[in-house]
């Protein structure tokens, strides 16, 4: 079937530094992708999302990068913040959403 | 954003027990419900997709009897953990969509679910 998948499973970052988190899909017919962030013992929280017809889209401290040619996702967090340790999924819609691993993102202070 | 309130947050129940955990969409009409299924470290799993007034859609594997599903109405869905046991302990997440299916969810806070 279908898979979404991380490169890497934990990520570590000093507080301030730039992170990048990475996603590849396997479905070329995927047209609407979301980064969600969970926290210990809570649901997913929504961050950012990127259709298909775009391959770079900004929000407040956070890019999302969609390559389609090569079915790749990133997620950028400028400057990250020790609120910013949580685990990153990519989910990736075919009808419904289906997630990634997940990375989970450790902030250094 | 949208906020969708699950509840309840915490549950611990004896073995043969069941349990019903609901998902409600605070400020819109959720057309479609989802519940996932997550265990400690893992990725989220889909388990049903659920339309308002209509039987849910279950993924494979996933027991029907075991789980069961109700969308009684655009902003009520629940799921009902029949004769609860202790692999059935887990962290069940619900999530709402709005309108068309590439629409983004929004998801409630979970239910973490203990059997003893």
């Amino acid at each position: 079937g279908e898979s979404v998948g991380l490169h890497l499973p934990t990520l570590s970052v000093q507080e301030g530094d730039n992170s990048i988190i990475n996603c590849a899909y396997s479905n070329s017919a995927s047209d609407y992708f979301i980064w969600y962030k969970q926290e210990s013992g809570k649901g997913p929280q929504f961050i950012i999302d990127i259709r298909s017809n775009m391959d770079k889209r900004q929000g407040q401290r956070v890019t999302v990068l969609l390559n389609k040619t090569v079915k790749h996702l990133s997620l950028q967090i400028a400057a990250t913040q020790p609120g910013d340790s949580a685990v990153y999924f990519c989910a990736e819609n075919m009808d419904q959403f289906y997630f990634g691993t997940g990375t989970s993102l450790t902030v250094i202070p | 954003g949208a906020v969708v309130s699950q509840h309840p947050s915490r549950v611990i129940c004896k073995s043969g027990t069941s349990v019903k955990i609901e998902c409600r969409s605070l400020d819109f009409q959720a057309t479609t419900m989802f519940w996932y299924r997550q265990f400690p470290k893992k990725s989220l799993m889909l388990m049903a997709t659920s339309n308002e007034g209509s039987k849910a859609t279950y993924e494979q594997g996933v027991e029907k009897d075991k789980f069961l599903i109700n969308h009684a109405s655009l902003t009520l869905s629940t799921l009902t953990v029949t004769s609860a046991h202790p692999e059935d302990s887990s962290f069940y997440i619900c999530s709402a969509r709005q309108g068309a299916a590439n629409e983004k969810l929004f998801f409630g806070s979970g239910t973490q679910l203990s059997v003893l």
